[in-house]
């Protein structure tokens, strides 16, 4: 089965907030990371959180993690057009391969 | 210059055909990567490497090879093409668990 889990889409007006969530299901996940894809491009680190931190904020990002129900959310506070692209879950381990969602595309209407 | 640099970019090539893919980093890291890109699918790791001598299987490294020929550099081989390796593939670094550094990618068609 699916290690980390993602909806595929989301929709949102320029200016509200966006929710993105994950769940995964190794519970001995130590960083959890969310990654940016805009068209054309790779991968780029957003942020990330230790598994014994329960919130991170970083300007507009702001990421919830609860580890009892392994469910991990960005939140994107005042969406503008510039943050439409896919954005992906991301788990791993001490020493451990990082495994990735599916990935959710955010699509963001003027 | 990239972090980490992937050659080529795209490439259309032919079932039965060997292609190689390869990737540079010049991060200074131990740790790389390769992923292939499915839409719908995320992305999943094909193989991963920790430093030179050590080469591990991803969730999908059948049909595929590495090599590590320094530490800076990480080459994915296709031995036998065949249409459903038709993805987008990444190649990735990182020094532990914190942030990987990605390639832009490398378009594959096998036709």
């Amino acid at each position: 089965g699916e290690d980390v889990e993602q909806s595929l889409f989301l929709s949102v007006r320029e200016g509200d907030s966006s929710v993105i969530n994950c769940t995964y299901t190794d519970s001995s996940s130590t960083y959890l990371y969310w990654y940016k894809q805009e068209p054309g491009a790779g991968l780029q680190l957003l942020t990330y959180i230790f598994s014994n931190m329960d919130m991170k904020q970083d300007q507009r990002l702001t990421v919830l993690l609860n580890k009892k129900d392994k469910h991990l959310s960005l939140r994107i506070a005042d969406t503008q057009t510039g943050d439409s692209a896919i954005y992906f879950c991301a788990e791993s381990m001490d020493n451990n391969d990082m495994r990735f969602g599916a990935g959710t595309r955010l699509t963001v209407k003027p | 210059d990239a972090d980490v640099t992937q050659t080529p970019r795209n490439r259309i090539t032919k079932t039965g055909k060997r292609i190689m893919l390869e990737c540079s980093q010049t991060k200074g890291h131990d740790r790389m990567y390769w992923y292939r890109q499915d839409p719908g699918l995320g992305l999943r790791l094909i193989y991963y490497s920790f430093d030179v001598k050590d080469i591990n299987k991803g969730e999908i490294s059948d049909g595929y090879s590495v090599s590590r020929q320094a530490q800076a550099k990480f080459s994915l081989s296709l031995e036998s093409a065949i249409p459903n390796q038709t993805a987008l593939y990444f190649c990735a670094t990182s020094a532990g668990n914190t942030e990987a550094f990605f390639g832009q990618g490398t378009r594959l068609t096998v036709v």
